[in-house]
């Protein structure tokens, strides 16, 4: 099985930052990587696919980029929405498997 | 809108079997892979099961090969998830998820039913 480890667990942060989630996959899933946005007692919602591919009506303030083995999620100007805790999954190959998740609070 | 809603969760003793279900709308249930994905309480996401758009293949997580079975009625646009020898660590959220495999990320999900296995 493919081992999704995000970095960090926790990111403390304040509105306007800008900030960055890694994602590090235990060997090569070329671009098959999503990310999600989950808040407590909801849904994950869908945020980016193939690592960089922005889902419609997600604010362009986020963004993804890597390939192969090592990713990134990058919020540009963190919102007061944006709070909530990040999860990585990658598609490559079954099971799917998904990263630890990073929990981004308010500082 | 695309929708996915579960039902069938509850509470069940250890050994015993549940079923959910979950019934889809809004899109052409028939093109499309559906997923099971679990969130134990406090904890990430778990891959459970996927069954493929046209329901000839289907593959399980480790933690549930064996125990659960995915299938779907195209007929009826839904998806199921039958558990049975539930044990404690089953005990999670479960989401009913769309997603084509090999290769396509799973882009809309339920609401969640919850699953509690206790005696």
């Amino acid at each position: 099985d493919i081992q999704m480890t995000q970095s960090p667990s926790t990111l403390s942060a304040s509105v306007g930052d800008r900030v960055t989630i890694t994602c590090r996959a235990s060997q090569s899933i070329s671009s098959w990587l999503a990310w999600y946005q989950q808040k407590p007692g909801k849904a994950p919602k869908f945020l980016i696919y193939k690592a960089s591919s922005l889902e419609s009506g997600v604010p362009s303030r986020f963004s993804g980029s890597g390939s192969g083995t090592e990713f990134t999620l990058t919020i540009s100007s963190l919102q007061p929405d944006d709070f909530a805790t990040y999860y990585c999954q990658q598609y490559n190959s079954y099971p799917i498997t998904f990263g630890q998740g990073t929990r981004l609070e308010i500082k | 809108q695309v929708l996915l809603v579960e039902s069938g969760g509850g509470v069940v003793q250890p050994g015993r079997s549940l079923r959910l279900s979950c019934a889809a709308s809004g899109f052409t249930f028939r093109r499309y892979g559906m997923h099971w994905v679990r969130q134990a309480p406090g904890k990430g996401l778990e891959w459970v099961a996927v069954i493929w758009y046209d329901g000839s293949n289907n593959d399980y997580a480790d933690s549930v090969e064996g125990r659960f079975i995915i299938s779907r009625d195209n007929s009826k646009n839904m998806v199921y998830l039958q558990m049975n020898s539930l044990r404690a660590e089953d005990t999670a959220v479960y989401y009913c998820a769309r997603g084509n495999p090999p290769n396509t990320p799973v882009d809309v999900w339920g609401q969640g039913t919850q699953v509690t296995v206790s005696s």
